[in-house]
């Protein structure tokens, strides 16, 4: 299967800094990508959609502003938390399709650890 | 909007059990169901993909059927080992587009 490579793994930053997560398509061009959040013990929630290109779109309660998505090449989608709160702190995943209704690939994950 | 359901929570089971994990979906107009391996603090496996069509899928010792009709997809795993003690998922893929929608879960713990 197609490969999906993001990071990093795992990350700790203070409380006020902001944090990049990088989601790349290693083999494929993706022209959608999706941004997942895993609280501990809960299931993967949708956070948004990037769609190479255009602005992202987000699920109702995750604030855009806060979780900024870029998505400017066909194979590299990034999501930064901005003024990261303790209340940040979990596990980050990104899915990647060639297309409408294929696939999903899925990277690795980042742990987020916001002190 | 869709709902995916995975009954139990969890499960615990000796080793060389065979067992059945549950997954239900409230929107039948799926485009595919996944299931997904998760182990603690990492990333997902994806085990098997069921597109709507198919009726199951089958991979060494697991195998996925899917009733798109009832919205049911169950997930065999036959003589259970610990190693495959984990969080197991489904997710189904809407028409729509591809978004996944995750159920809960079901952590499964296999004792030796």
């Amino acid at each position: 299967g197609a490969v999906v490579s993001q990071h990093p793994s795992w990350v700790i930053c203070k409380s006020g800094t902001s944090v990049k997560i990088e989601c790349r398509s290693l083999d494929f061009q993706a022209t959608t990508m999706f941004w997942y959040r895993q609280f501990p013990k809960q299931s993967l929630m949708l956070m948004a959609t990037s769609n190479e290109g255009s602005k992202a779109t987000y699920e109702q309660g995750v604030e855009k502003d806060k979780f900024l998505i870029n998505h400017a090449s066909l194979t590299l989608s990034t999501l930064t938390v901005t003024s990261a709160h303790p209340e940040d702190s979990s596990f980050y995943i990104c899915s990647a399709s060639y297309t409408a209704n294929t696939e999903a690939f899925f990277g690795q994950g980042t742990r987020l650890t916001v002190v | 909007k869709q709902e995916v359901t995975q009954i139990p929570a969890a499960l615990s089971v000796p080793e060389g059990e065979n067992l059945v994990l549950n997954c239900s979906f409230t929107d039948s107009a799926i485009y595919n169901l996944q299931w997904f391996r998760q182990d603690p603090g990492k990333g997902l496996t994806s085990l098997l993909l069921i597109q709507s069509s198919q009726r199951e899928q089958t991979s060494g010792r697991l195998n996925a059927s899917l009733d798109k009709s009832s919205g049911r997809s169950t997930l065999y795993i036959a003589a259970s080992q610990p190693g495959d003690s984990a969080t197991y998922l489904c997710a189904v893929e809407n028409n729509a587009g591809n978004m996944l929608t995750f159920g809960g879960g079901t952590r499964l713990m296999v004792k030796p």
